[in-house]
């Protein structure tokens, strides 16, 4: 079946636009994860989504980031006023629900150069 | 705090070699999962194999083989008759029951397998 699927792939930003990622689940998949990779930090963890309950933003960098998930399915990943250190590769996964006990699935990822 | 460490950045073997890959965790929780992800050249993580903190049990999948011991905290893996074609970053992840799945990554082991 489909896997996770991420869109744009590349996207190269002026420092101060705002962007927005976009993240298609795999199918039946109730939990969305937001993950960042970058050179200095590795992967961090964003933002959570399980099914209607409230997300888990404990790891949002800063009140510029921002995700909703509609549908219980799409999400987006919005950054205002883009900097600099935000150039990163961006990735999206999903998996069963459940506590965590399952594995996720990744896409392909976004990758974000801010100039 | 849960943390994962792993310790070597890089390594580099002749294919056919046996390899170790060296994953150590932290966390205060008796029920917890982990990880190993690959991220091959192409860039996208892919899913190798999950363990619950229950069970110790090690296991084998072709050429690849996982330890884990509670007792150090480790969750090593072991690719065996290495082949170019595992030249890669490997991360090692954390997920506690309580936290809704997100993952808590490791550095990541860069593995270059020379013909």
């Amino acid at each position: 079946g489909a896997g996770v699927s991420q869109s744009p792939s590349n996207k190269v930003t002026e420092k101060g636009k705002d962007v927005e990622l976009r993240c298609d689940p795999i199918s039946g998949h109730t939990a969305l994860y937001w993950y960042r990779q970058s050179l200095g930090q590795g992967l961090e963890f964003l933002i959570y989504f399980q099914g209607n309950s409230a997300p888990d933003k404990s790891g949002l960098p800063s009140d510029r980031f921002s995700a909703e998930r509609t549908g219980g399915s799409v999400s987006t990943l919005t950054i205002q006023r883009t900097q600099q250190e935000d150039s990163a590769v961006y990735l999206c996964a999903s998996r069963v629900g459940g506590q965590g006990a399952y594995e996720q699935y990744f896409g392909p990822g976004t990758r974000l150069t801010v100039t | 705090a849960q943390k994962v460490t792993q310790a070597q950045t890089e390594i580099s073997v002749v294919e056919k070699e046996d390899v170790t890959l060296d994953c150590v965790y932290e966390t205060r929780d008796t029920t917890y999962y982990l990880f190993w992800y690959k991220q091959p050249p192409s860039g996208e993580l892919v899913f190798l194999i999950r363990r619950n903190s229950f069970d110790e049990q090690n296991e084998i999948s072709g050429r690849y083989s996982w330890n884990f011991q509670k007792s150090t905290s480790s969750f090593n893996f072991t690719i065996t008759a290495s082949q170019v074609v595992d030249s890669a970053v490997y991360f090692c992840a954390l997920s506690e029951d309580n936290q809704g799945g997100k993952l808590i990554f490791g550095q990541g082991t860069e593995l270059s397998v020379k013909p």
